[in-house]
């Protein structure tokens, strides 16, 4: 079935380092790809998505390229702040039935702490 | 902004009590699910639904069922609360996508649901 793995947590940066969080997926069909950030005490957030291949996805300093040929989608970002403090989630979409609804497959999630 | 809301950020309830948790989203958005949350793993769909009055079962439907009778609420339903239950829920909406695969879903805060 559907699955995603995402590199286990805890990521322990200091501020300004260079954080890569791994995410590999099996899926059917061509997945739109998302990233969500849960930030402590909130409910999940958008942070990017890519919908093909090749695409890269942005935002706040965040990016992720869509591989479809190695089915990943890994999180960058050049140089982390205290604030980036949070719950990472990968999650590809899968077509529920003909009317074109999409639900999401989430990975487990990987908690990253900054520090100062 | 697309706001959804859920009715209690915490709860704490007993053992065979009914419980509601009621979301509510002002954006006219024709899906809605809910999830639970927990450590090491990720998001599970319990049920979603693309219209009112209309449901389908997701990944963990044992022991919840589900009501949509207006579009902007969708409420989960705890027929008799047992301690497994106790967990964070989420609940999100998204708008109806046909073929367009990028549907984004909004998150609210949660509910922290603590069964005794």
């Amino acid at each position: 079935g559907d699955s995603v793995t995402q590199m286990e947590g805890p990521v322990t940066l200091s501020e300004e380092a260079f954080l890569t969080i791994n995410c590999t997926y099996t899926a059917t069909g061509y997945p739109s790809l998302f990233w969500y950030v849960q930030y402590p005490g909130e409910g999940l957030q958008l942070l990017l998505k890519a919908t093909k291949a090749d695409d890269k996805g942005s935002n706040k300093g965040f990016e992720a390229t869509y591989r479809k040929e190695t089915t990943s989608f890994h999180l960058e970002k050049g140089s982390v702040q205290v604030s980036d403090s949070a719950v990472y989630f990968c999650a590809p979409t899968r077509s529920m039935f003909s009317g074109g609804y999409n639900k999401l497959i989430f990975g487990a999630g990987t908690r990253l702490a900054v520090h100062p | 902004d697309v706001k959804v809301t859920q009715s209690s950020r915490y709860l704490v309830k007993r053992t065979g009590e009914k419980v509601f948790l009621e979301c509510v989203q002002d954006m006219d958005h024709e899906n809605m699910f809910w999830y639970r949350q927990d450590p090491g793993l990720g998001l599970r769909l319990i049920y979603f639904s693309y219209d009112v009055k209309m449901k389908e079962k997701g990944d963990i439907p044992e022991g919840y069922s589900v009501s949509r009778e207006k579009k902007e609420r969708f409420s989960l339903i705890l027929e008799s609360a047992s301690t497994n239950q106790t967990s964070m829920y989420l609940c999100a909406s998204s708008s109806l996508s046909g073929n367009d695969t990028t549907d984004t879903q909004y998150f609210g805060p949660g509910t922290r649901l603590t069964v005794l």
